[in-house]
């Protein structure tokens, strides 16, 4: 399968804990984006890279959140002291040009 | 927030076109058209873009109006495997490239 992966797909977690998403792009994309999707709304930007270099970041991505694409290659999204408002799917996606985002299955994240 | 506006709900008997209207009043002159759909429990999928003139891919046609303030997605013959969340969206094909999703049109194709 040559399209993006996410990993865990699913991920429960108590408050307060640290949890690490990653996503494996489509090999030749050098785009990737973080979104957030809640229940009943479409999907919500959170941040973006061009390679390695973090271009955008949403305000909704707080100081407890953070990404990296270390090589240019996949991404982590950490957040730290999880809330349970942080309960959401994140999905991920990439792309050469805008016009086609591949997205990935994307991480299913419960705060209890 | 999302600058395009779209029927919340749609239905559409199988077999049938189903076309799917999307309103983007604002829309500037750099600014595409972009449809992806999401169906359940999946990341959003990309359908078909434009910026003024029809086009056209195995999935879905898309039509344009000539002032490019509303356009139209048809799905020549629904079939049951279109029933998902179709969202439009409106947005630049350089420089920011984020999209801004906004609650989409839930379709439905009818046996």
């Amino acid at each position: 399968d040559t399209g993006v992966s996410q990993n865990p797909r699913h991920k429960i977690t108590k408050r307060g804990q640290n949890v690490t998403f990653r996503c494996d792009p489509i090999s030749e994309h050098n785009r990737l984006y973080w979104y957030r999707q809640t229940l009943g709304q479409g999907p919500e930007f959170l941040t973006y890279f061009q390679n390695e270099a973090q271009l955008e970041k949403s305000r909704l991505l707080s100081d407890r959140f953070s990404a990296e694409r270390p090589k240019g290659s996949f991404s982590t999204l950490e957040i730290q002291r999880t809330e349970q408002g942080d309960s959401a799917m994140y999905l991920c996606a990439s792309s050469q040009w805008l016009a086609e985002a591949f997205f990935g299955q994307g991480t299913r994240l419960t705060v209890v | 927030d999302a600058k395009t506006t779209q029927p919340p709900s749609m239905d559409c008997a199988e077999g049938r076109a189903a076309n799917l209207p999307c309103n983007h009043s604002t829309i500037s002159g750099n600014e595409y058209v972009y449809w992806y759909r999401q169906i359940h429990s999946q990341g959003p999928q990309y359908i078909i873009h434009g910026l003024k003139n029809n086009e056209t891919n195995e999935m879905a046609s898309l039509i344009i109006t000539e002032d490019r303030k509303s356009s139209t997605l048809i799905l020549p013959h629904a079939t049951l495997r279109d029933t998902a969340l179709y969202y439009c969206i409106d947005t630049p094909d350089f420089g920011n490239e984020k999209l801004t999703f906004g609650t989409g049109t839930r379709l439905t194709i009818i046996p």
